[in-house]
């Protein structure tokens, strides 16, 4: 079966440090996309960065940056520079399969 | 654009009531998704529709649940004699589809309380 797992229930990060976020999935898709999406809480979901897997070059957007790790099935998130809205929930999504992991609460401390 | 919406945003309802929920979707968008999130967890599909075709249902829509997408451009789902365990966000999302993107945007959700 198709599926996408986050390992980290919680993690937390000191404000202005840098934190990785893990996530591995499974599919029979030759080619496809991974997704990292926030949701601050009461908050409806936002895309924060976007991997398509033909593409070597791990992607970023300012703070946040992709490992994507084809072979491994592996594509973890990297957050520099926490700020305290960075504080949510935090999925990976392989959105061919329309999957999500079980997400990971992210807690940026002052 | 407004992005994706969602009516009601909360709804409490007794067990075995009917409840229907609307998702508006981006204007430009031809596909549309369901969700299914419980508190602490990841979003579980439930079902999708292209254009007003429904492609995809996922097993965990049971026959209480249907959805529509009539036109193709809004679309409702209905959850028939609810159950305790039908408390959950249900959230849509909608996507352009076009060499092979699968970006999808979601709304704000609908809070599901069955009492």
């Amino acid at each position: 079966a198709q599926t996408v797992t986050q390992s980290q229930p919680e993690m937390s990060v000191q404000e202005a440090e840098t934190v990785t976020l893990s996530c591995t999935y499974d599919t029979s898709e030759s080619n496809y996309y991974l997704f990292w999406y926030k949701q601050p809480p009461s908050r409806q979901m936002i895309l924060v960065i976007r991997q398509e897997a033909y593409k070597q070059q791990n992607a970023t957007e300012n703070r946040f940056s992709v490992n994507f790790q084809k072979a491994a099935k592996s594509f973890s998130l990297k957050i520099s520079d926490s700020q305290l809205g960075d504080t949510a929930m935090y999925f990976c999504a392989q959105l061919n399969d329309m999957r999500f992991g079980a997400g990971t609460r992210l807690t940026v401390k002052p | 654009d407004t992005g994706v919406s969602q009516d009601p945003r909360h709804k409490i309802t007794k067990r075995g009531q009917n409840v229907t929920f609307r998702c508006d979707p981006i204007s430009e968008h031809n596909r549309l998704y369901w969700y299914r999130q419980t508190l602490g967890q990841g979003p579980e599909f439930l079902t999708y529709f292209q254009n007003e075709a429904q492609l995809e249902k996922s097993r965990l829509l049971s026959d209480r649940f249907s959805a529509e997408r009539p036109k193709g451009s809004f679309s409702t789902l209905e959850i028939q004699r609810t159950e305790q365990g039908d408390s959950a966000m249900y959230l849509c999302a909608s996507s352009l589809v076009s060499s092979g993107e699968y970006e999808q945007y979601f709304g704000p959700g609908t809070r599901l309380t069955v009492t």
